[in-house]
């Protein structure tokens, strides 16, 4: 169905790194949103992505929409300590443009 | 501008009583949503709102009430509460006529955090 799911889980990596992780689906989507939740804190959208093939940055991080529009890739790069934090997709569930579903998040721990 | 607020930030209520919960945008946007996140099931959307006065369930409603009765604020009450809401509930946003951003891009409050014993 509209299940997003997101791998990995969770990792571990060292400060300076680079870190790829990806959001899939049985579904295509129109849209592809990208979000951040800091401990304790609300999510904060880093990006959107709204073309098949698109490729948008901000700052360290790079988003790119999967030409299938079943899929979601996120790279970050250099990584910082405050890079830590859950990393959600989301995408817009069909027939309605107000309701997301999100995956189950990557949780990115980053050692110094 | 503050963004998306929600209070109270934390909450211990005993099995059978109610609360509302407020939300409250000062971006000028018709919707606003309701989530709960629960530990490994990331976020799950309760209700929501497309303009002032209008209401519609989510994914997950059961026990839950909504009102948007100010374009501004969107209140979450449950009127019995159960353990099985212990969660984190976070309210969002998004959409406004002109704006820059689409719809789709939902901007969220910090959250508040209920434990019903």
């Amino acid at each position: 169905g509209q299940q997003l799911n997101q791998s990995p889980q969770s990792m571990f990596i060292q400060e300076g790194e680079d870190v790829s992780m990806n959001c899939t689906s049985s579904s295509i989507f129109n849209t592809w949103l990208w979000y951040k939740q800091d401990p304790g804190e609300g999510p904060v959208l880093l990006i959107a992505l709204y073309k098949a093939g698109e490729l948008t940055s901000n700052g360290r991080l790079t988003a790119q929409f999967g030409i299938t529009r079943k899929d979601s890739f996120l790279n970050i790069s250099a990584s910082i300590p405050s890079d830590v934090g859950i990393y959600f997709c989301a995408a817009p569930k069909t027939g309605t443009a107000s309701k997301l579903t999100f995956g189950t998040g990557t949780r990115l721990q980053v050692t110094l | 501008n503050a963004g998306v607020t929600q209070t109270p930030k934390f909450r211990v209520l005993k099995t059978g009583q109610s609360m509302t919960l407020l939300c409250a945008q000062d971006m000028n946007h018709e919707y606003m949503y309701w989530y709960r996140q629960d530990p490994g099931m990331g976020l799950r959307l309760i209700h929501y709102s497309v303009g002032e006065g209008t209401t519609a369930k989510g994914e997950v409603p059961d026990g839950y009430n909504v009102s948007r009765l100010k374009k501004q604020n969107f209140l979450l009450g449950l009127e019995s509460a159960a353990p099985s809401q212990t969660s984190v509930y976070f309210c969002a946003s998004s959409y406004s006529a002109g704006g820059t951003f689409s719809y789709n891009e939902q901007f969220f409050g910090p959250g508040t955090r209920l434990t019903v014993l």
